[in-house]
């Protein structure tokens, strides 16, 4: 079945620091979203990539879509100890647009 | 609106027992699914339905049953709880259509069997 992983696992950085976390398939993408789960929280969608080489931007975090549509990333530029948490990709299947799958997801530590 | 209610929020079970994990929805979402999220492994996904009297397996529906008898309620059943089932269960919601929706996940139940 299809695998989507993220990497880094774990990712520690100072207040100010950017980060990036980066989501790849074993197969095509259909749509991809990303979420945002504090610590002890659920997760929150954050965004949603539809198109080959898609760029959106929310403050200071930028998604991309991959051209082959089989990776994606999160970029935050200048972290925030609001920031921590673990981000998660999925893949919205098109198909059946009830199923998601998840990432592996990437857990963002910020320190001052 | 209070968008997507887990009922309970923790619960400690002994292996054999079943119990009912409650999900309520107030949107009118006609997508819901539930997940399981254990440490390292991501949330994967047990069953989902895509309207009322409609549900099909996930990636891991062994162990749990699902109904939809309305558009509003979709309850995780555990028939008999094994150690193994010991995880954080998420109900998540979402419109049909393909626009810039996502999911909106309830609170999550905290389960442990012991």
């Amino acid at each position: 079945g299809q695998q989507v992983m993220q990497i880094p696992q774990y990712q520690h950085v100072q207040e100010g620091e950017d980060f990036t976390t980066y989501c790849n398939s074993s197969t095509t993408l259909s749509n991809i979203q990303w979420y945002k789960q504090r610590p002890g929280g659920h997760p929150v969608f954050l965004i949603q990539l539809v198109k080959s080489g898609e760029v959106k931007k929310q403050k200071r975090l930028t998604f991309q879509f991959g051209e082959a549509k089989k990776n994606s990333s999160l970029h935050i530029t200048a972290t925030q100890t609001t920031d921590v948490g673990t981000y998660f990709c999925a893949d919205r299947n098109t198909g059946t647009a009830s199923k998601l799958t998840f990432g592996t997801g990437t857990r963002l530590q910020v320190t001052l | 609106n209070a968008g997507v209610t887990q009922t309970p929020k923790f619960q400690v079970l002994k292996t054999g027992q079943s119990m009912t994990l409650q999900c309520a929805q107030d949107m009118n979402h006609e997508y819901m699914s539930w997940y399981r999220q254990d440490p390292g492994m991501g949330l994967r996904l047990i069953h989902y339905s895509v309207g009322a009297g409609i549900t099909d397996q996930g990636e891991v529906p062994n162990g749990y049953n699902v109904s939809r008898s309305t558009t509003e309620d979709f309850p995780l059943r555990l028939l008999s709880a094994a150690p193994s089932q010991t995880s954080v269960y998420f109900c998540a919601s979402s419109r049909r259509d393909r626009g810039n929706y996502g999911y909106t996940f309830g609170s999550g139940t905290r389960l442990t069997v012991v």
